[in-house]
């Protein structure tokens, strides 16, 4: 089944405390990007991934990190989370830049920071 | 002002309804549209894209409009199922970027 996979689905930390959240996705697709989804702000893009080796900034990348290694990859790290990065996340993937590619969202990752 | 704007709701209808859900977006050199559903606490799914001459899929009809850079989505006869969050979408620029609006919220009533 073609899919985006996140892990962990629910995550609740510590001010300070490093953590990855893991994306996955199995359908060969060049363009991987991250996204925060906050009440009355919608989705906004953190990091974005043209392909391996290759990423770049989004809206909102302070406080985050990113890498790709492989192509189905896209790890979301925060070095040392603080409260404000509480929300909803979800990564998300499609196949190239092309206008009509359709973007498929992994399940999310709701992140509480203590 | 933000990028793409839409009316949060709450939409409550009566099942049968038809409802319209309005959305506009402020850069005009944007290429693409789109229509996403994303059900409480769930991830966004496409909806549908939205063409230039208009287009429908069963009950659901979308429009653009590029001179006033506003786009919309016609639901006829609206199923308890339709209930969800209706986000509008906008792409462009060098890697086609996803501008999502905030959402407009419908619940279906029986």
């Amino acid at each position: 089944e073609a899919q985006v996979t996140q892990n962990p689905r629910y995550l609740i930390t510590v001010t300070g405390k490093k953590l990855t959240v893991t994306c996955s996705q199995n359908m060969n697709h060049e363009y991987m990007s991250w996204y925060r989804q906050d009440p009355g702000l919608g989705l906004r893009q953190i990091y974005y991934s043209m392909n391996v080796e290759v990423t770049d900034k989004g809206d909102v990348p302070e406080g985050y990190k990113v890498s790709r290694k492989e192509k189905r990859n896209f790890p979301l790290i925060l070095e040392s989370p603080s409260p404000n990065q509480t929300s909803l996340y979800f990564c998300a993937s499609r196949y190239g830049l092309a206008g009509w590619d359709e973007q498929f969202f992994g399940p999310g990752t709701r992140l509480t920071v203590l | 002002r933000k990028e793409v704007e839409q009316d949060p709701g709450p939409f409550n209808v009566p099942e049968g309804a038809t409802v319209a859900f309005n959305c506009t977006y402020s850069n005009s050199a944007s290429q693409s549209f789109f229509w996403y559903r994303q059900d409480c606490r769930k991830e966004p799914k496409l909806l549908m894209s939205v063409y230039s001459s208009g287009n429908e899929d069963g009950r659901f009809t979308a429009q653009l409009n590029r001179a006033s850079q506003y786009i919309s989505l016609l639901i006829r006869d609206s199923k308890l199922s339709d209930s969800a969050t209706y986000l509008c979408v906008a792409a462009g620029g060098a890697t086609n970027k996803l501008i999502f609006g905030t959402g407009t919220l419908l619940a279906v009533q029986p």
